[in-house]
């Protein structure tokens, strides 16, 4: 059964504390990015990558961090620098860029 | 700046009838364009991509593209309550690798 996964659904974080969102794909798709969604607003593209071991920053890619190790991974770190973390973030993932996106079902981060 | 335009909504369509939602965009050289359905608290999902000037029809959707007058249209036949959602328009941006995304257009159709 092919498609994206994130997790977890819901993340609670802290006053200065990092978090990483997950995000993983079995559609062997070389593209994959992270987008930023606050309520009634557009998608924000935080970083993209278009292949293993590269990865470009996005519109607001300031206090967040990425890596792309594997290719069916491409996980999210927001830093204690990203001050209004609060948002639904979502991964998508393409054959290659340009090309139609696919999104995982989502993260909602809060801060406590 | 290249942007994609929306008009937010709500739109507002009884059930049964046509329901037309349109995007503008700004870069001429764009060549993708797509549209996808977002209901509330949940991811996008893709209904319709379009490449070429003219209309593509799949089941109730129409999508229609006029590269000429940098628009495109989803048209929604016999629309019903399960149509209400966020209609997202993302056309690809010609000179980098990423999409444009609209900030979309909220639909309300009414039993």
């Amino acid at each position: 059964d092919g498609g994206i996964t994130q997790s977890p659904k819901y993340l609670f974080r802290k006053e200065g504390q990092n978090v990483t969102l997950s995000c993983e794909q079995n559609l062997n798709h070389d593209a994959m990015y992270w987008y930023r969604q606050d309520p009634g607003q557009g998608l924000r593209l935080i970083y993209y990558s278009q292949i293993v071991n590269d990865f470009q920053k996005g519109d607001i890619a300031e206090g967040y961090s990425v890596s792309r190790e594997k290719k069916e991974s491409f996980p999210l770190t927001v830093t204690s620098a990203q001050k209004n973390p609060t948002a639904f973030y979502l991964c998508a993932s393409s054959m290659a860029t340009q090309e139609t996106q696919y999104f995982g079902p989502g993260t909602r981060l809060l801060v406590l | 700046q290249k942007e994609v335009e929306q008009n937010s909504g709500p739109l507002s369509v009884p059930e049964g009838a046509i329901a037309s939602l349109n995007c503008t965009y700004s870069d001429r050289v764009s060549q993708s364009f797509f549209w996808y359905r977002q209901y509330s608290g949940k991811s996008p999902e893709l209904i319709m991509s379009i490449y070429s000037n003219g209309d593509k029809e799949d089941g109730r959707f129409t999508a229609q593209l006029n590269k000429a007058s940098q628009y495109v249209s989803l048209l929604i036949r016999d629309s019903q309550p399960s149509d209400s959602a966020t209609y997202l328009c993302a056309v690809n941006d010609g000179s980098n690798y990423q999409l444009i995304w609209g900030a979309g257009t909220k639909l309300i159709i009414k039993p």
